[in-house]
């Protein structure tokens, strides 16, 4: 069954510190996708990466950055976390560039205090 | 800005009953449409895709369309089932990434 896997399900960081979340997938794809989602906003994308060291901001990427050395890791990165960064992150990757469907992880419940 | 709409934010039917989902696009023209499951704390699933050159198309019980006059795709469950409940999200992509609808939380009563 392919996957793509986050780290942690659930995260509790304190204001200011640097946090990161990890995800990997083993499905060879190409793209991967960081999302985070809060009610009533929906998923909004962070960063996208269409391949290995590569980098696009997407919506909202003000406060994140994230790292791709290796196909199929994709890491976001925090660098100094805040309340309002709060929310559910989502990972997905998918394949080449077009109409595919995404495979999303399960998703990284992060509280920060 | 590019948007997909869907305007119903519940939907709540009965259990036998065909369940239909509205999502709608504004200010682009999507090549495809794609339809996502999500349960409560999980992330989205995969369901269905379709490209504007089609019409219709349907797998098992769901059935899902494009009306690009109307703007419009419809997302059918024919025979809901209490296990059917979820949000679904409806996303439209181009040559670029996907535009996610905020969702549509649907519950089938018994």
């Amino acid at each position: 069954d392919v996957k793509v896997t986050q780290s942690s399900r659930y995260l509790v960081k304190r204001t200011g510190e640097k946090v990161f979340l990890e995800c990997v997938q083993d499905m060879d794809h190409e793209n991967m996708f960081w999302y985070r989602q809060d009610p009533g906003l929906g998923l909004r994308l962070i960063y996208f990466s269409y391949d290995v060291k590569m980098k696009e901001k997407g919506d909202i990427p003000e406060g994140y950055s994230v790292s791709r050395e290796k196909k199929e890791r994709f890491s976001l990165i925090l660098e100094s976390a805040s309340t309002n960064q709060t929310s559910m992150y989502l990972c997905a990757s998918s394949w080449g560039a077009g109409d595919y469907g995404y495979t999303f992880g399960s998703g990284t419940r992060l509280t920060v205090v | 800005s590019q948007k997909i709409e869907q305007n119903s934010e519940a939907l709540n039917i009965q259990e036998g009953k065909t369940a239909t989902l509205t999502c709608n696009y504004t200010n682009y023209s999507p090549a495809y449409l794609q339809w996502y499951r999500q349960d409560p704390g999980r992330g989205p699933v995969f369901l269905l895709l379709i490209r504007e050159n089609e019409k219709e198309k349907r797998k098992e019980r769901l059935k899902v369309t494009f009306d690009t006059t109307l703007k419009q795709s419809l997302f059918h469950i024919t025979a809901s089932q209490p296990a059917d409940s979820a949000t679904y999200l409806c996303a439209g992509g181009s040559q670029g990434n996907l535009i996610f609808g905020k969702g549509t939380k649907l519950s089938v009563k018994p």
